[in-house]
């Protein structure tokens, strides 16, 4: 069974940062690129970034130079580094796995970061 | 706002069949058949149900069907049932990343 399991979400105050971890299991996950996702209050779903199974990585415009993705496939975990967290980072934040197309194969359940003083 | 649009909430009754629009550009939905439709129950993981545009993965139901015209794409669901309550987002390959609608709310009435 495929799980991806996401956790590190917290309250945490303006110009702060979080660690976010994603631990997957039931699939390949060195041979897949993962990504997270973020979902704001009542809003849609945001791309945020992308760990390639090669190793490159990309972000969305809004993150950069902020947020840093990275991977341990000897854990089967990917992580997102939040820093200089701005009250418009607040949001559940997912991870989920592209094996080969450009559409996203599976998916967590999310966690939830909150950025206010 | 989203870049793709798509309407805040459709309705139906058990049996009926629903279609959910995602209108985009030609940058996004129009320019690459790469859209892709996911179901969210409240507080759950969003689950795959079309890919590249009109195809299902193993295990989603053929009630589920997807096509595209132009810059809009369309999810349809036929034979409503009580299960598939649920928020729909569409989602769109760019040449850079990848965007989505603002999710649809499905109500079985």
């Amino acid at each position: 069974e495929v799980q991806l399991l996401e956790s590190g979400g917290d309250l945490v105050q303006p110009g702060g940062s979080l660690r976010l971890s994603c631990a997957a299991s039931g699939f390949s996950f060195s041979s897949s690129a993962m990504t997270w996702f973020r979902q704001a209050p009542g809003k849609g779903l945001e791309w945020v970034s992308t760990s390639g199974s090669g190793g490159s990585t990309y972000y969305a415009d809004s993150v950069k130079g902020r947020f840093t993705i990275s991977r341990d496939n000897s854990k089967n975990t990917v992580y997102l580094q939040m820093n200089s967290l701005r009250a418009e980072d607040t949001a559940v934040y997912h991870c989920a796995a592209r094996k080969e197309g450009k559409y996203f194969d599976y998916w967590g359940q999310g966690t939830l970061v909150t950025v206010s003083s | 706002q989203s870049a793709l649009t798509q309407p805040a909430s459709v309705s139906g009754s058990p049996g009926q069949s629903i279609t959910i629009s995602c209108t985009g550009t030609s940058s996004d939905v129009g320019g690459y058949n790469y859209v892709s439709w996911y179901q969210q129950h409240p507080g759950k993981a969003p689950k795959l149900l079309i890919y590249d545009v009109s195809n299902r993965p193993s295990g989603v139901s053929n009630r589920f069907s997807g096509s595209k015209s132009g810059n809009t794409a369309s999810l349809t669901i036929s034979g409503l049932q009580a299960e598939d309550e649920a928020d729909y987002h569409c989602c769109s390959y760019t040449s850079t990343s990848w965007v989505f609608g603002g999710g649809t709310k499905l109500t079985v009435l």
